[in-house]
């Protein structure tokens, strides 16, 4: 199963907000409602921000918020923080023997 | 509190083997379907392995099938990763990971090291 495609880095000043892509196929992204995203602090212990495409979790902040067209996913941070400055992985489930398959990843800077 | 936490890591040759742990506290491990997830040094997090919460429907990634095996000990909050013939690309930080439904990880453990080297 091949990664979803995400940019290498995406950047932003603070207060500003940014938006990271995150393209597969029919037979993940665009065939199911099980994209999920997750921030990841180097070092640090993953963290699901987003799940089913567009839900946040509990003391996820509104200010992360997601969608999807086709077969690309969408994350969106607004009002950029400097504890937004982070990797940030998409994820989803994709139909065959191998269920589940994550984004290459993208850097996030705050400026 | 939930927790994970894992241990088992180390250092081992190409062609060795390594047991991986995952102890789980703060939750019944029986009620929640389990995956194992990695972190190549200077790479992006890859799906391992998927166990049901029974243990009876089991998934690996392609590259590692034929030669990981996951299991659990429900009775004993237990997750298990049998890494068998190591190749130096499977040197990474594995975490474990526990899935609610709905094909996401909503808490995971803090990893542990897997070095597989000459």
């Amino acid at each position: 199963q091949s990664a979803l495609t995400q940019p290498a880095s995406v950047s932003g000043s603070l207060g500003q907000s940014i938006t990271i892509s995150c393209t597969g196929t029919s037979n993940d992204v665009g065939g199911y409602n099980y994209v999920s995203w997750y921030q990841h602090h180097p070092g640090k212990v993953p963290k699901l921000i987003i799940y089913s495409v567009t839900s946040r979790p509990s003391g996820v902040p509104d200010r992360f918020s997601a969608s999807k067209s086709g077969n690309t996913a969408s994350l969106t941070i607004s009002e950029l923080q400097a504890e937004d400055e982070a990797d940030y992985y998409c994820s989803s489930y994709v139909s065959g023997s191998s269920p589940y398959v994550f984004g290459t990843g993208t850097q996030v800077t705050v400026l | 509190e939930v927790q994970l936490v894992e241990s088992g890591g180390g250092l081992v040759q190409p062609g060795g083997s390594l047991r991986l742990s995952c102890a789980a506290s703060g939750l019944t491990l029986s009620h929640y379907e389990m995956n194992w997830v990695r972190q190549r040094p200077g790479r992006g997090l890859e799906w391992v392995a998927y166990t049901s919460s029974t243990g009876r429907t089991i998934y690996y990634s392609n590259s590692v099938k034929g030669r990981f095996t996951i299991s659990r000990d429900n009775a004993n909050n237990l997750l298990f990763l049998q890494l068998n013939n190591l190749r130096v690309e499977d040197t990474a930080t594995y975490y474990c990971a526990k899935e609610p439904g709905g094909y996401r990880f909503d808490t995971w453990g803090q990893g542990t090291l897997v070095n597989v080297s000459s």
